[in-house]
């Protein structure tokens, strides 16, 4: 059970294009989604969090108009990287809780994006 | 403020022998804490969490953790170390009073196991 996916794995993209990565809770209903940028060697670093229905909080120096959030079931959030630059590469991972599980998060397989 | 510090950023073990991946937390309230495991391109697996039960925690693929408060410690343990056990782990702690429940996670230890 708990299992996340992510579409696609890898993403190759020409400057200036805008990609959609999609997250998706496979078994269980995610009432909050989490995104996060790790890059190379690093740890992960929290880009924002959205809840079901709402508008997602961004965590401070995430530029909110340029990775737009969106959550808009219980299975499923999109993040679009608009206008995307070489320095937008990385990898982008996205994890959900459920209500009965708050504190733990299931993590999806992380997306590569490579900006060309 | 709630922090995590992993004090390795490298271990290496042969295997079959035991592993220590060591974790401190500073968190004001009482956490939630876990260890993640990350195989390279791919995103994190739970090994084990923590959350005010008992203190030795016991997880996936024979990984255990111990709860020390009086140490503020969380250090991963495994008797003996298998070649796929080789790969990035993350302490991370979740501060329980946050409704957002973020999780701060640590600078990562690369395990490498040798044949």
């Amino acid at each position: 059970g708990a299992v996340v996916s992510q579409h696609p794995s890898r993403v190759i993209c020409k400057s200036g294009t805008s990609v959609k990565i999609e997250c998706r809770s496979l078994d269980f209903q995610a009432t909050t989604m989490f995104w996060y940028r790790q890059f190379p060697k690093q740890s992960l670093m929290l880009m924002a969090t959205s809840n079901e229905g709402s508008k997602a909080t961004y965590e401070q120096g995430v530029e909110k108009d340029k990775f737009l959030i969106n959550h808009a079931s219980l299975t499923l959030s999109t993040l679009t990287v608009t206008s995307a630059h070489p320095e937008d590469s990385s990898f982008y991972i996205c994890s959900a809780s459920s209500y009965g599980t708050t504190d733990t998060q299931y993590f999806g397989p992380g997306t590569r994006l490579t900006v060309l | 403020a709630q922090s995590v510090t992993q004090l390795d950023s490298h271990v290496s073990v042969s295997e079959g022998t035991p592993v220590l991946l060591r974790c401190n937390y500073s968190s004001s309230y009482s956490p939630s804490l876990f260890w993640y495991v990350q195989h390279p391109n791919k995103g994190l697996q739970l090994l084990l969490k923590y959350t005010s039960a008992a203190t030795l925690v016991k997880g996936i693929n024979g990984f255990e953790a111990e709860f020390k408060k009086s140490e503020t410690s969380f250090h991963l343990t495994k008797p003996s170390a298998h070649m796929s056990d080789a790969a990035e782990y993350f302490c991370v702690v979740s501060p329980g009073r946050d409704s957002s429940y973020k999780l701060i996670f640590g600078s990562g230890t690369r395990l490498l196991v040798r044949p």
